[in-house]
């Protein structure tokens, strides 16, 4: 089955800090979705961005399915953005396979 | 966004018993469910994949008699742990997309099961 790495596994940033997660996934996909799962375990839709660049606030998402990947960047870091955040891609079937993660952690 | 309901949130029970979790869409119709778990500090593992009036797909290594999914209706889907035990002990979490592979998921409040 498909394969998706996340990096970095974790991640720690003062507020107000930027950062880029990035997705990579091994095959080419028609759906890739990000998440970021909460405390409480709540998985909260980022974007549905199967290709090009979409923003929502200080949050935006590029995918290069061409090359196989995909960037979330988050700005102006805040603590409320600290959890997990998730890409999970479908590829040639219907299956919605996760990454690996990277846990977020923001600090004042 | 389209919002899915998943109850209950937190379970316990005791060894040898079955447990019932559901999942609902409420604002849409649900073509296709997914059922995942997810151990601490992992990532979600796919169980099973349900399409509404049919048998649900199973992932590799999923037992389908311990773990019994129903999606009786375009709106609901049950997965049913039978004779749990402390290892099934986890967080559950459904899904549900209105269409097939290329439309966006939607996800429940997952259900967290202690088994005793």
């Amino acid at each position: 089955g498909i394969q998706v790495e996340q990096s970095p596994p974790d991640l720690i940033l003062q507020e107000g800090a930027n950062s880029t997660l990035r997705c990579n996934f091994s095959d080419s996909v028609n759906n890739l979705q990000w998440f970021h799962q909460n405390p409480w375990g709540q998985l909260i839709n980022l974007f549905y961005i199967p290709s090009g660049t979409k923003q929502n606030g200080r949050l935006s998402a590029t995918t290069v399915a061409t090359e196989r990947y995909s960037l979330l960047y988050i700005s102006s870091s805040q603590t409320t953005d600290s959890g997990v955040y998730f890409c999970a891609v479908t590829g040639g079937g219907n299956k919605l396979t996760f990454g690996t993660g990277t846990q977020l952690k923001v600090e004042l | 966004g389209a919002v899915v309901s998943q109850h209950p949130s937190r379970v316990i029970c005791k060894s040898g018993t079955s447990v019932k979790i559901e999942c609902r869409s409420l604002d849409f119709q649900a073509t296709t469910m997914f059922w995942y778990r997810q151990f601490p500090k992992q990532s979600l593992m796919l169980m099973a994949t349900s399409n509404e009036g049919s048998k649900a797909t199973y992932e590799q290594g999923v037992e389908k008699d311990k773990f019994l999914i129903n999606h009786a209706s375009l709106t609901l889907s049950t997965l049913t742990v039978t004779s749990a035990h402390p290892e099934d002990s986890s967080f559950y979490i459904c899904s549900a997309r209105q269409g097939f592979s290329g439309t966006e998921a939607f996800f429940g409040q997952g259900t967290r099961l202690t088994v005793v």
